[in-house]
């Protein structure tokens, strides 16, 4: 079993659709969430990072970490063409050298 | 958020030839830098974890001396491909942590290297 799962889609959406992209995970130390895009031949972007269990909002787009169930999401509102990317969760933990694991990344297509 | 940039974003080279590719981060210093190699449709794959002042870590399966990580100051590491052949042709990336050492990773832009 993998440290963390994310389906790679590929998702096609409508656009202004809602978005759910979801990752889980199995080691209960992680503390520290993010989710990158990572545009064709790109370097990943930071979208969202987030301590610990909680919400987090910026403009169209919502993090949420359960840490109980070991479950992530982003939610992205109103989707746009230009959201179509490759979307990587990433998880670490302050102990074992705080390495990042990251998910195999969602493919996502929004038609205009 | 923190700014980390990697040059030359495209390279081709013959085989047999060393190229070397810099990451720099810009606005903030990082004692400690990563760098991946991803493949097509694919996630990242950490290679080594670069330390300012130290040896690199390698990752299991990677080669040291094929891949030589130089950090050699709190804003620069440099990845070394050396005697480059057809199946180093790939996208490499550098991250950094952030300013006050949190979860956070930053990436450079990637470097897709070519080896004919």
């Amino acid at each position: 079993q993998k440290e963390v799962e994310q389906d790679p889609g590929p998702l096609s959406v409508p656009e202004g659709a809602i978005v759910s992209l979801n990752c889980t995970y199995s080691n209960s130390a992680f503390q520290y969430f993010m989710w990158y895009r990572q545009y064709s031949r790109k370097g990943p972007e930071l979208l969202m990072y987030t301590y610990s269990s909680g919400n987090k909002e910026d403009g169209r787009f919502t993090a949420q970490v359960d840490k109980s169930s070991k479950y992530i999401s982003l939610f992205i509102r109103d989707s746009q063409p230009s959201d179509s990317a490759t979307y990587l969760c990433a998880m670490s933990a302050r102990g074992g050298g705080f390495k990042t694991i990251f998910g195999a990344g969602t493919r996502l297509f929004v038609k205009a | 958020g923190a700014v980390v940039s990697q040059h030359p974003s495209r390279v081709i080279c013959k085989s047999g030839t060393s190229v070397k590719i810099e990451c720099r981060s810009l606005d903030f210093q990082a004692t400690t830098m990563f760098w991946y190699r991803q493949f097509p449709k694919q996630s990242l794959m950490l290679m080594a974890t670069s330390n300012e002042g130290s040896k690199a870590t390698y990752e299991q399966g990677v080669e040291k001396d094929k891949f030589l990580i130089n950090h050699a100051s709190l804003t620069l590491s440099t990845l070394t491909v050396t005697s480059a052949h057809p199946e180093d042709s790939s996208f490499y990336i550098c991250s950094a942590r952030g300013p006050g050492n949190t979860g956070e990773l930053f990436f450079g832009e990637g470097s897709r290297l070519t080896v004919l």
